[in-house]
């Protein structure tokens, strides 16, 4: 099992430009979760998804757009990148929202220039 | 909004030597999870505590839940060079997701 995929592993954007963010999970779990990771700030959560066919904002999602594909698959989309928005990127999934273990990505690190 | 609150924010000890993180809030939480992250890698669970009072060991590592449930100390026996990383606390009211603190970066020289 290759537990929690992210791809790409790193990418540089400049501002305005467009990219999506691809997130899999082979755990059958229900929930999934997309975070940024900022120096001294922990991690926030941008959105998710308490199960296949819903989503709802975090608590930073201006900016960020996600699309549920499937219970495996979470995308998320920066429409036109700034440079606010340079951070490392973490897709998380876990059993059901607010109990359970939640399980991470190796993380996508983002430069907007 | 929960917030969490992580101190010391940086810790740099010697091999050998014993240490303690705190976590705290003022809000109440259901169940609270302490995570390690290495870097380049995404944060691991190191263990969920949720009742008040309650107090887990893992090797080396015992978790301690306040009373209050508003609380979390992480205590390390003997720390090694393989505990260095950042220890991350997340709390969790009931149904709700969880919020992360920001972290505490230990690092243990030998």
């Amino acid at each position: 099992n290759a537990g929690v995929t992210q791809t790409p592993k790193f990418q540089v954007l400049k501002t305005g430009q467009s990219m999506t963010l691809q997130c899999a999970q082979d755990m059958n779990h229900n929930s999934m979760y997309w975070y940024r990771q900022d120096p001294g700030m922990g991690l926030r959560l941008i959105y998710y998804s308490a199960s296949e066919g819903t989503t709802d904002k975090g608590e930073v999602p201006n900016g960020y757009n996600v699309s549920r594909l499937n219970k495996r698959e979470f995308s998320l989309r920066l429409e036109s990148a700034a440079p606010s928005q340079t951070s490392v990127y973490f897709c998380a999934s876990s059993e059901h929202v607010g109990l359970d273990e939640q399980f991470f990505g190796p993380g996508t690190r983002l430069t907007v220039l | 909004t929960q917030l969490l609150e992580q101190s010391p924010q940086f810790l740099s000890i010697q091999e050998g030597e014993n240490l303690t993180v705190y976590c705290n809030s003022s809000s109440v939480f259901s169940s609270l999870q302490w995570y390690r992250q290495e870097p380049g890698e995404g944060p691991v669970l190191l263990v969920t505590v949720v009742t008040g009072g309650e107090v887990k060991k893992l090797k080396r590592l015992t978790f301690q839940f306040g009373d209050a449930r508003k609380d979390s100390s992480l205590h390390i026996t003997a720390a090694q060079p393989g505990d260095t990383g950042l220890y991350l606390c997340a709390g969790a009211s009931y149904g709700q997701n969880f919020v992360f603190g920001p972290g505490t970066r230990l690092s243990v020289l030998p």
